[in-house]
């Protein structure tokens, strides 16, 4: 069955530091999520992208990140300069069309310290 | 403007028993339900949805809810709980988008799912 993959599982980085979570959605997939969960609360929407452009954002989602479909099979989500607050598990999610429901990877572990 | 309440944080049944899960939502238009799993380590897993067909919707692992627009809910139930239901579940709600877009979904804050022998 396919899946979606995120590699690392674990990130541990430093205040300041840029940092790229790495995700391979599903190969026929068209629509790609970011989403973060931090410790204790609730699972938060980052961004949306589609047709090589970002089709939706959050309030969260502000100039320290980005986005980006680098080949075929990617999707990467950068952080330029690492917060505190930045630690958090986040979850990359595909779906084949933008109604029908999204496929989640398993998530990497930031840790900013 | 949509979002969801889990009205549980933690819910601790015996294998066996009877679960619920309970969701109430908020959508301005007509929303699209899902209940995701998450266990330990491991990514959100769709258990089931509702997108207005039929109101009882029945999913993986013997899990159902149904959707009660006048009550605004959208519980998960199952039967009988077993030992490796245990894990976290996430309601979510999503509005069907204005122009284009994707569904952007709403998660719930979750529940933790207790199953003890």
């Amino acid at each position: 069955e396919p899946e979606v993959t995120q590699t690392p599982s674990h990130q541990v980085t430093q205040m300041g530091q840029e940092v790229i979570l790495r995700c391979v959605p599903i190969s026929n997939h068209l629509y790609f999520y970011w989403y973060r969960q931090i410790l204790g609360q609730k699972v938060e929407f980052l961004v949306s992208f589609y047709n090589n452009e970002i089709s939706e954002k959050s309030e969260i989602f502000d100039d320290q990140f980005s986005v980006e479909r680098p080949d075929g099979s990617n999707f990467t989500l950068k952080i330029r300069s690492t917060k505190l607050e930045d630690s958090a598990m986040y979850f990359c999610a595909s779906s084949d069309m933008g109604y029908n429901e999204q496929f989640f990877g398993p998530g990497t572990r930031l840790t900013v310290l | 403007a949509q979002s969801v309440t889990q009205l549980d944080s933690h819910v601790s049944v015996s294998e066996g028993t009877p679960v619920l899960l309970r969701c109430n939502y908020s959508s301005s238009y007509s929303p699209s339900l899902f209940w995701y799993v998450q266990h330990p380590n491991k990514g959100l897993q769709l258990l089931l949805k509702y997108t207005s067909a039929a109101t009882l919707v029945k999913g993986i692992n013997g899990f159902e809810a149904e959707f009660k627009k006048s009550e605004t809910s959208f519980h998960l139930t199952k039967p009988s709980a077993h030992m490796s239901d245990a894990a976290e579940y996430f309601c979510v709600v999503s509005d069907y988008p204005l122009v284009g877009g994707s569904y952007i979904p709403t998660f719930g804050r979750g529940t933790s799912l207790i199953v003890h022998p």
